[in-house]
């Protein structure tokens, strides 16, 4: 069973519409989580993070985290074109002396359809 | 500011040739990072540096050297390029370490084949 497991997609919706991204994770030892999003032919930037289970807003996004579920997910409200990316989850365990480790999915492409 | 910048954006290497890929930053970032992603694979640590002169393996290590000289500079080498190092390189820089709240910037990435 692989770390972190994510849908590649391809997922595609109409404008306007609630995008449900999610990750599941083996690795209990992960405690930091983070959203990416990754436009075509450029570099991932970080999009959210988040330290605790529950959820965490910022805008149309929301980050949730279910650590005994070990289950990650993002919401999109009012989905825009712009909002077609590739989203690549995130998750860091501790590895000793003071340094985490971090461990990516493999990244969802979203398609926002006008 | 320019963040961090790769050159170049796009190459062709034959089977045996070598090159160097460029990674600079102008944020004044001790920890430096490269990156490969694959189709379908997500992305994977090759070296780290947390500062000039100071360098690290990561995941997939081989056929791949760095050098950290400066703290702007941290260029990736490829000696003897294989078709399996055909792949999107990715560079990043970090102001927090390898700390739990780390924010990675990444470059724009180069994006390499080895025919």
């Amino acid at each position: 069973q692989k770390e972190v497991e994510q849908d590649p997609g391809p997922l595609s919706v109409p404008e306007g519409a609630i995008v449900s991204l999610n990750c599941t994770y083996s690795n209990s030892a992960f405690q930091y989580f983070m959203w990416y999003r990754q436009y075509s032919r450029k570099g991932p930037e970080l999009l959210m993070y988040t330290y605790s289970s529950g959820n965490k807003e910022d805008g149309r996004f929301t980050a949730q985290v279910d650590k005994s579920s070990k289950y990650i997910s993002l919401f999109i409200r009012d989905s825009q074109p712009s909002d077609s990316a590739t989203y690549l989850c995130a998750m860091k365990a501790y590895s000793g002396a003071g340094s985490y480790q971090l461990t990516f999915g493999k990244g969802t492409k979203l398609s926002v359809i006008p | 500011n320019a963040g961090v910048t790769q050159t170049p954006k796009f190459r062709i290497l034959k089977i045996g040739q070598s090159m160097t890929l460029q990674c600079t930053q102008d944020m004044n970032h001790n920890y430096m990072y490269w990156y490969r992603q694959d189709p379908g694979m997500g992305l994977k640590l090759i070296y780290y540096s947390v500062g000039a002169g100071i360098t690290d393996k990561g995941e997939v290590p081989n056929g791949y050297n760095v050098s950290r000289s400066t703290t702007e500079d941290f260029p990736l080498r490829l000696e003897l390029a294989a078709p399996s190092q055909t792949s999107v390189y990715f560079c990043a820089s970090s102001y927090g370490g390898r700390g739990g709240d780390e924010k990675l910037f990444f470059g724009s990435g180069t994006q390499l084949s080895v025919l």
